[in-house]
């Protein structure tokens, strides 16, 4: 499916509650980001790795942490600090000059 | 950083007109720039892409164009048809930052 997996399709989260989001790809793409996009929106950068251990906070990372232990994979953790998490999450991965961007199928958060 | 904007936000034409989506970025560094189809509830699609060293780029009914000098590139969709009608996302990559920026999005809606 595009190389770039995420997953749950769809999560739900009670308040105060922790989540974290998959997103796994066999691209053997050095870069992942992560994106939020809330309905009629753009895409929002929230973080983003270029290399395995290391990652930067992009437009939106309050309430966010993200870890890139394998090459593989970037998940991201919606912690209980971010105020308003319903949106619908995007990953991406590409090489890291930007060639051969694929998105994920995305994972929709709602808070219940 | 980046500075991406793209017009129009909201696009209608009848089944068989042309639509014309136009982005303007600010660093002069950016070098690739992709076009994205985003249907509701789904992933983002590469439709089209062109890199700073061409002017125009065309696939069937899609074409972009690249204006170096004045920082902005555009989407020309021809002969519109109604499965034409999603939200197209303009990108753009910079060297700076080694990362994608979005524009906000137009929403093309093809009348039959």
């Amino acid at each position: 499916d595009g190389g770039i997996t995420q997953s749950p399709k769809y999560l739900f989260r009670k308040e105060g509650q922790n989540v974290t989001l998959s997103c796994e790809q066999n691209l053997n793409h050095d870069a992942m980001y992560w994106y939020r996009q809330d309905p009629g929106q753009g895409l929002r950068l929230i973080y983003y790795s270029q290399i395995v251990n290391d990652f930067q906070k992009g437009d939106i990372a309050e309430g966010y942490s993200v870890s890139r232990e394998k090459k593989e994979s970037f998940p991201l953790t919606v912690t209980s600090a971010q105020k308003n998490p319903t949106a619908f999450y995007l990953c991406a991965s590409s090489t890291i000059r930007g060639a051969g961007y694929t998105f994920g199928s995305g994972t929709r958060l709602t808070v219940v | 950083g980046e500075n991406v904007e793209q017009h129009p936000s909201t696009l209608s034409v009848q089944e068989g007109d042309s639509a014309v989506i136009k982005c303007t970025y600010s660093d002069s560094a950016s070098n690739y720039f992709p076009w994205y189809k985003q249907e509701l509830g789904k992933r983002p699609q590469l439709i089209i892409d062109i890199r700073s060293n061409v002017g125009e780029k065309k696939d069937q009914r899609i074409a972009v164009t690249l204006n170096k000098t004045a920082k902005h590139f555009s989407l020309h969709i021809t002969e519109t048809q109604p499965e034409d009608s999603a939200v197209y996302f303009c990108a753009v990559f910079s060297n700076t930052g080694n990362q994608f920026y979005f524009g906000t999005g137009t929403s093309l809606t093809v009348i039959p």
